[in-house]
């Protein structure tokens, strides 16, 4: 079956727009994982999603980052006025429930000029 | 909190030379202990993995064995090939929604 799919796969945009970056999970993975891939601070946690709930938000580096997920399946993860430290590989992930393995898609690399 | 710390790369390694990646966590409570490996151009795959003190992970020739009393999951492989040649990440989870603490990654560069 299909792996997890994200996108764009590459996305640059102007300092202070907003972006939407999107993750389709593994058909039947309860659960949904954002992190995010830059230079300076290697791989980092962001948030999960059980179902549509996000019980652990705490990895949100502000609030110009948000993200949702509906129909317990697709999530978009939404950053306002991108600042250029923004700029990094979004990785999403997905996993069944009580599963410990991780499948991560091919990411998002957004650049912000 | 919790944290991973890796050795750093590039390690550059002759093929079939005998590969160790150095890796050692902080955690509170009794964390299940992950490597993934990113090939080039490619996403993060789980390698292996252990869930509890003493267990030993391995795959694809890998090992690595959890070892609660120095804290440490170090990455071995007897004999490397080219094809090894990726970036390894050490990773920890504590439950609450396995959400995984990442080391920095070590790139591992394998030559004929």
């Amino acid at each position: 079956g299909a792996g997890v799919s994200q996108s764009p796969s590459n996305k640059v945009t102007e300092k202070g727009k907003d972006v939407e970056l999107r993750c389709d999970p593994i058909s039947g993975h309860t659960a949904l994982y954002w992190y995010r891939q830059s230079l300076g601070q290697g791989l980092e946690f962001l948030i999960y999603f059980q179902g549509n709930s996000a019980p652990d938000k705490s990895g949100l580096p502000s609030d110009r980052f948000s993200a949702e997920r509906t129909g317990g399946s697709v999530s978009t993860l939404t950053i306002q006025r991108t600042q250029q430290e923004d700029s990094a590989v979004y990785l999403c992930a997905s996993s069944q429930w009580g599963s410990y393995e991780q499948y991560f898609g091919p990411g998002t690399r957004l650049t912000v000029t | 909190g919790n944290s991973v710390t890796q050795m750093e790369g590039p390690v550059t390694l002759s093929e079939e030379a005998f590969l160790t990646i150095n890796c050692t966590y902080t955690a509170t409570g009794y964390p299940s202990l992950f490597w993934y490996v990113q090939y080039p151009g490619e996403g993060l795959q789980l390698l292996l993995k252990a869930t509890k003190a003493d267990d030993k992970g391995s795959n694809k020739g890998f090992e690595a064995t959890y070892r609660k009393e120095t804290t440490s999951f170090h990455l071995e492989k007897g004999s490397v090939q080219v094809s090894d040649s990726a970036v390894y990440f050490c990773a920890l989870e504590t439950g609450g929604g396995n959400k995984l603490t990442f080391g920095t990654g070590t790139q591992l560069k394998v030559e004929l």
